[in-house]
């Protein structure tokens, strides 16, 4: 099974900078198969990208995801406030099983 | 507008069952293949199962196998988890989500609560 391990743990940034989330796998995936997903408090999870850089449907283009192998980044070029939330990466491969990274938390400093 | 509505969340004693359902609209249910993803309180995100559009590939984590099974009704465009033998640690808002790899969109979930 890949493991994901997602750094920082927690993000403290003040709205207009720049955020920088790593994701790290155990052991090399294709770029094909990361995913990125923002979580709010109280909502459910919302894909932001996927296929490691490619946008989802309706998402800004101050998201922007890259890596390869085993290292795979998502930065918001420029933080709004409704960007503070959860991150999560999400490995996947042409089936299951699935897995997510532990999270990191971006929070207003 | 892609919609899944979950239901059948609740309170259920440890060992007990339960069977959630989704209810899915807004894109082609029988060529689509679903999945469900759940979250302790507090906790991270786990994939727990995937069904193919046509049903007939299925696949569950290690810590639900033999325990959970995931089907579907593409006449009525629902998935549906029947979990038995549940634990606390089973204890999650249950996701429905469109698609198995990355996962597009997401119900707004319901709680199992498995506690005596």
């Amino acid at each position: 099974e890949i493991v994901l391990t997602q750094s920082p743990g927690t993000l403290s940034l003040s709205p207009g900078e720049r955020a920088t989330l790593s994701c790290r796998a155990s052991q090399s995936i294709s770029s094909t198969y990361l995913a990125w997903y923002q979580q709010k408090p109280g909502q459910a999870p919302r894909l932001l990208i996927y296929g490691a850089s490619s946008r989802a449907t309706g998402i800004p283009d101050r998201f922007s995801g890259s890596g390869s192998g085993t290292d795979f980044t998502l930065t918001i070029s420029r933080l709004e406030p409704e960007d503070f939330a959860v991150y999560y990466c999400q490995q996947y491969g042409s089936s299951p099983p699935y897995s997510f990274g532990q999270g990191t938390k971006l929070e207003s400093k | 507008e892609v919609q899944m509505l979950e239901s059948g969340g609740g309170l259920v004693q440890p060992g007990g069952s339960l069977r959630v359902s989704c209810a899915a609209s807004g894109f082609i249910f029988s060529s689509t293949a679903m999945s469900w993803v759940r979250q302790a309180p507090g906790k991270g995100l786990e994939w727990v199962s995937s069904i193919s559009g046509g049903g007939f590939n299925t696949y569950y984590a290690d810590s639900v196998k033999g325990r959970f099974t995931i089907s579907r009704d593409n006449s009525k465009n629902t998935v549906d988890l029947q979990m038995n033998n549940l634990r606390a640690e089973d204890t999650a808002i249950y996701y429905c989500v469109k698609r198995w790899s990355y996962l597009d969109y997401w119900g707004q979930g319901t709680l199992v609560t498995v506690s005596s």
